[in-house]
This record gives structure tokens, C-alpha cells and sequence, in this order.
């Protein structure tokens, strides 16, 4: 079983929807998550943090689950611009790395 | 500008002749990492250092070397590259006190033939 996991996609959606990613992650002891984005044959960047709290910015919220070892990502009022592959990472301190999961894939169309 | 650099951008090879990819970043970081990105696995840890003369294994190091003898500089070497080898690569950095927030390079593709 991969240590984060997600549905690959490709979600496909008009311009101006609401959609939402999950992610789930195996190893309890991962510390921190992100969601990174990263657009074809380019590098990672990094979109924003989770917290248990839940965190907003502009149009994306994140939130974290532990319970459920759970992350989500919604984008709300997609643009065409948000096309891209969403990659969920957790960070283990422990062993000094960010890990991966395969990405799933947004096409927002006119 | 703060930012990642590797060179090259693209290569072509052949099994078994010596290859290095170059990674430089401008901004002190003490940590940086290699990683490959294949269809369906994501991006998978080769290597990493913690800072000058300090490196260790990620996931996947077999095949691969590195080296840090300048903070700035985190070569990577694949001493008899094969076809299985062939991938998109990502070096990246961050600071110590934030590893979770890591620059990428802007990747290499490799093909093996």
C-alpha cells in the first residue's frame, strides 16, 4: 500500500465549479501535509498547508482529518488556469522527507 | 531571484556511460534532495543531505550517488545509468528549520537507451 494515496483522476469540470480532492495517508506519524501543485512537465510548487483546523486561501480550502488519516483539498469557482496535477504530501521529521502522492489530475474546461 | 538550477534540462544517453546532473540553489539552504517522478508512483526520494559532507538515502538510491562538498551544489551521479533509470528528475532545497517547505528545480529528463 502507498503511504499517500489518491484517486489519479482526471476530474474534469466546467469553469466556475466546485470541486473537491481527497488523500489519504497511511503512516500515523507524519507531521505536517501539504497540497503542491504542479503544472505538465514542470516542478512541484507548493499551494498551501493543511491543519486540523482547516485553512482557507481565496478559493481553495484544505483540511486535515487525523482521525481518519485524511486530507482534502476543494476549489471552489474553478478556472481554467487551475488545470493542473494536485499532489498531497506528508512530511515525516523523523525521517527528514516530504512524501508523495501520485497526483490527480484537474482539467477545467470552458 | 531565488531558485533552483539543474543542468541539463534534457539528455539522451546510452546503458552504462557515466552521466551527472548538476543541482545549484541560491539560497543557503543546508538541505537538499533528488527525487525521480514516474507515471503512477509520484515523486520518490533518491537522496539527500542534511547539510556539507552529510548526505543519506532516500527510497529509491540504487544506481545513484551524490555529493556535497559546497552548500550551495547537490550533484547527482549515475555511474552506469540503465534503462530503468530513465524518468523525469527534481532537485529540491529547503531550509533545516522548514525541510517540509521544499524549492524545486525546474527537473531533467533522462532517457537510457
Amino acid at each position: 500500500r502507498k503511504e499517500v494515496e489518491q484517486d489519479p483522476g482526471p476530474f474534469n469540470v466546467p469553469e466556475g465549479a466546485t470541486v473537491a480532492f481527497n488523500c489519504t495517508y497511511s503512516n500515523s506519524a507524519s507531521q505536517s501535509f501539504f497540497w503542491y501543485r504542479q503544472d505538465c512537465r514542470k516542478e512541484p510548487k507548493l499551494l498551501m498547508s493543511v491543519y486540523s483546523s482547516g485553512n482557507e486561501d481565496g478559493r481553495f480550502t484544505a483540511q486535515l482529518n487525523r482521525a481518519s488519516q485524511y486530507i482534502s483539498l476543494l476549489i471552489r469557482d474553478s478556472k481554467l488556469s487551475d488545470s493542473a496535477t494536485y499532489l498531497c504530501v506528508a512530511f515525516s521529521g523523523g525521517y527528514n522527507k516530504l512524501i508523495f502522492g501520485a497526483g490527480t489530475r484537474l482539467a477545467v474546461h470552458p | 531571484e531565488a531558485q533552483v538550477t539543474q543542468n541539463p534540462r534534457y539528455l539522451i544517453t546510452v546503458t552504462g556511460k557515466k552521466l551527472t546532473v548538476t543541482c545549484s540553489q541560491n539560497m543557503n539552504h543546508e538541505y537538499m534532495s533528488w527525487y525521480r517522478q514516474d507515471p503512477g508512483l509520484g515523486l520518490r526520494q533518491i537522496y539527500y543531505s542534511m547539510n556539507v559532507e552529510v548526505t543519506d538515502k532516500g527510497d529509491v538510491p540504487e544506481g545513484y550517488k551524490v555529493s556535497r562538498k559546497e552548500k550551495r551544489n547537490f550533484p547527482l551521479i549515475l555511474e552506469s545509468p540503465s534503462p530503468n533509470q530513465t524518468s523525469l528528475y527534481f532537485c529540491a532545497s529547503s531550509s533545516n528549520r522548514a525541510r517540509e517547505t521544499q524549492y524545486f528545480g525546474p527537473g531533467t529528463r533522462l532517457l537510457v537507451l
